[in-house]
């Protein structure tokens, strides 16, 4: 059964100060992965989207690699702000019958920003 | 292009009673999933629906939760009889299932139960 598993669950930083959150995952045959942010009392945002011949992928403060031989990925954050607090998810998508496509989803990682 | 939305948004009721959540998602996406967010956790997958069949329903919490995606079209989510637990924000996210597409999010349900 495909399953993308992040950590850590729960992470706190102060502010200006960097952070790397880790998804692995089981999906096959991959498509791509992404990484949300989800704001609290809002639906989750698109960050980045890597497909299997990218490694690295920066949006702003946020950077995100892939590996997809060890089927590892990062997120990166640099020099976080306290609005950088919020819930990342890693989504990672694998291709069926068809041509179509089912994304896993993780569980997220719930990211405080202190001040 | 309308966004996924989701009905109510939100919803304080008492234990024991029942709630029914509404979640219409982006017109042709086939895959419609739900998520929720239990205070202070991180958010949890409860289960996804490609078009109305339950392609995976391996995180719903009990049985006091039900499901249902007629014709494939919107869902619903019931929680019958809800408990002090079940409070949280219900996410519903829907995607068009082709190669690239993003799985695009509501803003949510705040469920309350007192």
């Amino acid at each position: 059964k495909n399953q993308v598993e992040q950590s850590p669950q729960s992470l706190i930083i102060l502010e200006g100060k960097n952070c790397t959150l880790q998804c692995n995952y089981t999906v096959s045959p991959f498509s791509n992965l992404r990484w949300y942010k989800q704001d609290t009392g809002r639906g989750p945002v698109s960050l980045t989207i890597m497909t299997f011949s990218e490694n690295t992928k920066s949006n702003g403060r946020y950077t995100a690699t892939l590996d997809a031989d060890t089927k590892q990925s990062s997120l990166h954050i640099t020099a976080s702000q306290l609005s950088d607090s919020a819930s990342y998810i890693c989504v990672v998508s694998e291709i069926v019958a068809g041509g179509s496509y089912i994304p896993t989803f993780g569980r997220g990682t719930s990211l405080i920003v202190h001040p | 292009e309308a966004g996924v939305t989701q009905f109510p948004s939100h919803s304080v009721i008492e234990k024991g009673q029942t709630v029914t959540l509404r979640c219409d998602p982006i017109s042709g996406h086939d895959n419609l999933y739900w998520y929720r967010r239990v205070m202070g956790k991180e958010i949890k997958f409860l289960l996804h629906f490609v078009k109305e069949s339950k392609q995976d329903e391996s995180g719903m919490p009990n049985n006091r939760f039900l499901a249902e995606r007629t014709g494939g079209t919107y869902s619903t989510l019931k929680v019958q009889p809800a408990e002090l637990e079940d409070s949280g924000v219900y996410f519903c996210a829907s995607s068009q299932g082709f190669l690239g597409s993003e799985a695009f999010f509501g803003q949510g349900t705040r469920l309350t139960v007192v």
